[in-house]
């Protein structure tokens, strides 16, 4: 599999619930940035956890890194309809370039 | 404050011609990053560069893909002789190092 992958592909809920999406990576990174994608539109960034910090809270998003497993995760709670997007993980390596996986879509229905 | 400024925002050319994508970082950023971003697809990174310097440019295709940061002015991404493969969405992102990167708009290339 490719340097990091977010999980699932795609995930549907109602509005209220939590939505919860997974990354995950191979080599070690300096950081790891989420974003989130409207359709047709650019990347907007929502958190930046360093390779030294566990869990990040903004809002209603929380972001946990797990360097041993090489996993993070973010968070979305009370989701609303108005958080419907691709949501990515971009990881910063050597040379701070940023390597992203395919996204997670999450649709939240009303 | 104004964010990552690119233009134009749409571009369709025609297979065979220039394509040519501005990016402005935000003010007192001089780090540029262009990814390309293909239909349902994630970014996939092309280059890294600084003020008149390219620093990382290993996700370039080897030919008809250059770019340049000049000492005044915007960052610029140059495809010649495009082709119907170029077509995506092209964006620039700007940061101070190891800070967030923050990403413009994107420009959507459409070659015909």
């Amino acid at each position: 599999s490719q340097q990091g992958e977010e999980d699932p592909q795609a995930l549907s809920i109602q509005e209220g619930e939590n939505a919860t999406m997974n990354c995950s990576y191979k080599t070690s990174i300096n950081n790891l940035q989420w974003y989130r994608q409207n359709s047709g539109r650019g990347l907007v960034h929502l958190i930046l956890i360093r390779s030294n910090e566990r869990e990040k809270h903004s809002g209603r998003l929380r972001v946990t890194l797990d360097t041993s497993k090489k996993s993070s995760s973010l968070l979305i709670t009370a989701s609303r309809a108005a958080d419907t997007a691709s949501y990515f993980c971009g990881q910063e390596t050597s040379g701070s370039r940023l390597t992203f996986g395919e996204g997670t879509q999450l649709t939240v229905n009303p | 404050n104004a964010g990552v400024m690119q233009n134009p925002r749409h571009l369709v050319r025609r297979r065979g011609q220039e394509a040519r994508l501005r990016c402005s970082p935000m003010k007192g950023h001089s780090h540029v990053y262009w990814y390309r971003q293909l239909p349902e697809e994630g970014l996939k990174f092309m280059v890294y560069l600084q003020k008149e310097n390219i620093i990382d440019e290993s996700g370039m295709p080897k030919e008809r893909f250059s770019a340049e940061f000049p000492k005044e002015g915007p960052s610029i991404l140059r495809i010649q002789q495009v082709v119907r493969g170029d077509s995506a969405a092209y964006f620039c992102a700007s940061s101070p190092q190891r800070y967030e990167q923050y990403f413009g708009p994107g420009t959507r290339l459409t070659v015909t």
